[in-house]
């Protein structure tokens, strides 16, 4: 079974600081992991994907095999960032997204 | 493009009764999904259509939920009799593809509360 775990349910940090969100799964094979995030009063959207390496509005994410980590992070956290985080795994082609439980990012000024 | 419509936005109910939500996704999108989301969880799905054929229901609780996607379009959810754990927020989301290979859109959802 295929099983995303987010351990931290809020991190509250300063305009400026760094943040990192954690995201641990377990699967036994090669998954495809996302975060989504869902900003007050919008929906909930793709904000990056690991297998485009690419880096979203400056969060980058990190696969981590041996640790089965896909933390998300950001060097400079700004108010926009507010919003719950949701770390989503995929299993293989056909196979179901599994999120999460989320993780609520407050950005204090 | 028109995103992921879903109604009703709210929607209160006494347990044992029924209740259907409806949603239009994105035009051309082949794969439709329902996730329910209990409050302080992550969304859970429930059913995943490609195009009107089912993909994955097996989370779906089939004794009181029951989903539908006629001609690959538009599709209702419902549940009878509702439970007071059936409380939750109900999202449909889309995809052009595959959610591999193609990102999911989210509707605004439909919030049950049943008591």
């Amino acid at each position: 079974a295929q099983r995303v775990t987010q351990p931290e349910k809020l991190l509250s940090v300063f305009k400026g600081a760094p943040v990192e969100l954690k995201c641990n799964y377990s699967y036994s094979g090669s998954p495809e992991l996302f975060w989504y995030v869902q900003y007050s009063r919008q929906r909930l959207q793709l904000l990056l994907r690991h297998i485009s390496r690419e880096s979203i509005k400056g969060f980058t994410a990190d696969l981590n095999k041996g640790e089965t980590s896909f933390h998300l992070k950001k060097p400079f956290a700004q108010e926009e960032d507010s919003a719950m985080y949701y770390c989503a795994l995929i299993g293989a082609a056909g196979n179901k997204l599994t999120f999460g439980g989320g993780t609520r990012v407050l950005v204090k000024p | 493009e028109a995103g992921v419509a879903q109604s009703p936005r709210y929607k209160i109910i006494e347990k044992r009764q029924s209740v259907a939500f409806w949603c239009n996704p994105i035009s051309g999108h082949a794969t439709l999904y329902w996730y329910q989301q209990i409050l302080g969880q992550g969304p859970k799905l429930l059913i995943q259509f490609q195009n009107n054929g089912v993909v994955d229901d097996s989370q779906l609780p089939k004794d009181r939920f029951s989903a539908e996607r006629l001609k690959g379009v538009d599709s209702t959810l419902k549940i009878q009799p509702a439970k007071l754990e059936d409380s939750a927020v109900y999202l449909c989301a889309s995809s052009r593809g595959g959610s591999y290979n193609s990102p999911l859109h989210f509707g605004n959802g439909t919030r049950l509360t049943v008591t």
